[in-house]
């Protein structure tokens, strides 16, 4: 069943922060993110496995609510090099990811 | 160094052809995907394929038939080519399955059937 994530698109000014929200209707065994620029493969930012779980890298976090049902995408200080869509991408099962629909970002000077 | 290498990057065809697109990997990933990108971003799976074993086979027409000879290629391959196949199909593999690792994606190939 496809994650459904929110929101579908937002416009930030660099230095903004962003939080991108990705929800399942069924609890998960894990919750990757990634970020495909334009006309680019999709590029693997990080991966939960846990309730409860947060992770983060820079300035971009994650987090894994205890119930494992929605995860949430933080960008903070947002650079121009943030622009582009991002995924996430959930597993019930059957080691098979299914993305959702994507949130689009475009960071503006 | 390329780890995940596709080709071609563009294909353009008419209906009814036959084509093939190959992946490789030199990760040293045991699992291989085929993701299907279409006109809105929607990425949804194909295949999955496990030290050569096929695992996922998705609800795809059967004109659609993935080839692993060893568990750093993985090649599919598409029969009488539809309008509605353009899209762009990704590969992808990861170090064991999906639940721990991340996926390494190829760049795409641009299938456009005319």
């Amino acid at each position: 069943q496809q994650p459904v994530q929110s929101p579908q698109a937002v416009i930030l000014r660099e230095g903004e922060d962003a939080v991108i929200n990705c929800s399942s209707s069924k609890a998960l065994y894990s919750v990757h993110w990634y970020r495909q620029k334009h006309g680019e493969a999709p590029v693997f930012l990080m991966i939960l496995l846990k309730g409860g779980e947060q992770k983060g890298h820079d300035k971009i976090s994650a987090s894994f609510n205890e119930k494992k049902q929605q995860s949430s995408l933080y960008l903070t200080a947002s650079q121009l090099s943030y622009s582009g869509t991002y995924f996430c991408g959930t597993e019930v099962g059957y080691q098979k990811v299914t993305f959702g629909t994507g949130t689009k970002l475009q960071v503006i000077p | 160094d390329t780890a995940v290498s596709q080709t071609p990057k563009y294909l353009v065809t008419q209906m009814g052809n036959d084509k093939s697109i190959k992946c490789e990997q030199n990760l040293g990933h045991d699992t291989m995907y085929w993701y299907k990108q279409d006109s809105k971003k929607f990425l949804k799976i194909m295949f999955s394929y496990n030290n050569k074993e096929l695992i996922i086979n998705e609800t795809v027409p059967n004109r659609f038939s993935p080839k692993s000879p060893d568990k750093a290629h993985l090649n599919l391959h598409i029969n009488s080519l539809e309008l509605g196949d353009s899209a762009v199909y990704f590969c992808a593999s990861s170090q064991g399955g999906a639940a721990n690792y991340g996926y390494t994606f190829g760049s795409g190939t641009r299938l456009t059937v005319v």
